[in-house]
């Protein structure tokens, strides 16, 4: 069975720093991988997505995550935050060849605190 | 744009009510999900429908069962209502590819 590790649980950074949130996972096979963010009380919404190809993947918001094979890891990047950015981040996994049916595996999220 | 609405956003209820949760996609996906969100345990998955009449148990189906009469409809239902059971529930669906997209959430308070 797949497994997700965010072994962040906060994280605190600068307005216009740069960030990089981390996220390894365990599965047997090249996995599909994804990352969400939730603002609060809000449902979760789709950062970018690692299917296959490019191992650098962009995705909306200016994040971007890179997936390192040997490291097992697919860690999300901004260059600059914006006090916007502030929410909880999920890496999550799917398995492939589940068509889907099976659902993804979510790690136990990030909570992102920007400062002024 | 892909839309799960999820028609209670706020929900109180006592102990021992049956508690009925909907969700509804505009995208003619197959696959439809109910995910338990809680502090510090993230998202656990307690059933998930990939067709109609079809259900399967995720990781924490106990206390609740599920109901899809039509491919855009899914409910969650609570036979019991627990105070072990007060959460954020959160619908998902997706098509025949791994993408999974989500609904805004119903908070459940059980008193």
């Amino acid at each position: 069975a797949q497994s997700v590790t965010q072994p962040d649980i906060h994280i605190t950074v600068s307005e216009g720093a740069s960030l990089e949130l981390r996220c390894n996972y365990s599965y047997g096979a090249t996995p599909y991988l994804f990352w969400y963010v939730q603002s609060p009380g809000q449902g979760l919404q789709l950062l970018l997505k690692y299917f296959s190809g490019d191992t650098l993947v962009q995705g909306i918001k200016g994040f971007e995550a890179e997936f390192k094979r040997s490291q097992s890891s697919f860690n999300l990047r901004k260059p600059s935050v914006h006090w916007s950015d502030a929410a909880e981040y999920f890496c999550a996994v799917g398995a492939t060849g589940g068509g889907g049916a099976d659902g993804l595996t979510f790690g136990k999220g990030t909570h992102l605190i920007i400062q002024p | 744009d892909v839309k799960v609405t999820q028609s209670s956003r706020y929900l109180v209820k006592r102990t021992g009510e049956k508690v009925f949760l909907e969700c509804v996609q505009d995208m003619d996906h197959e696959n439809m999900f109910w995910y338990r969100q809680d502090p510090g345990l993230g998202l656990r998955l307690i059933y998930f429908s990939y067709d109609v009449k079809m259900k399967e148990k995720g990781d924490i189906p106990e206390g609740y069962s599920v109901s899809r009469e039509k491919k855009e409809r899914f409910s969650l239902i609570l036979e019991s209502a627990s105070t072990n059971q007060t959460s954020m529930y959160l619908c998902a669906s997706s098509s025949n590819a791994p993408t999974i997209y989500f609904g805004e959430g119903s908070w459940l308070t059980v008193v």
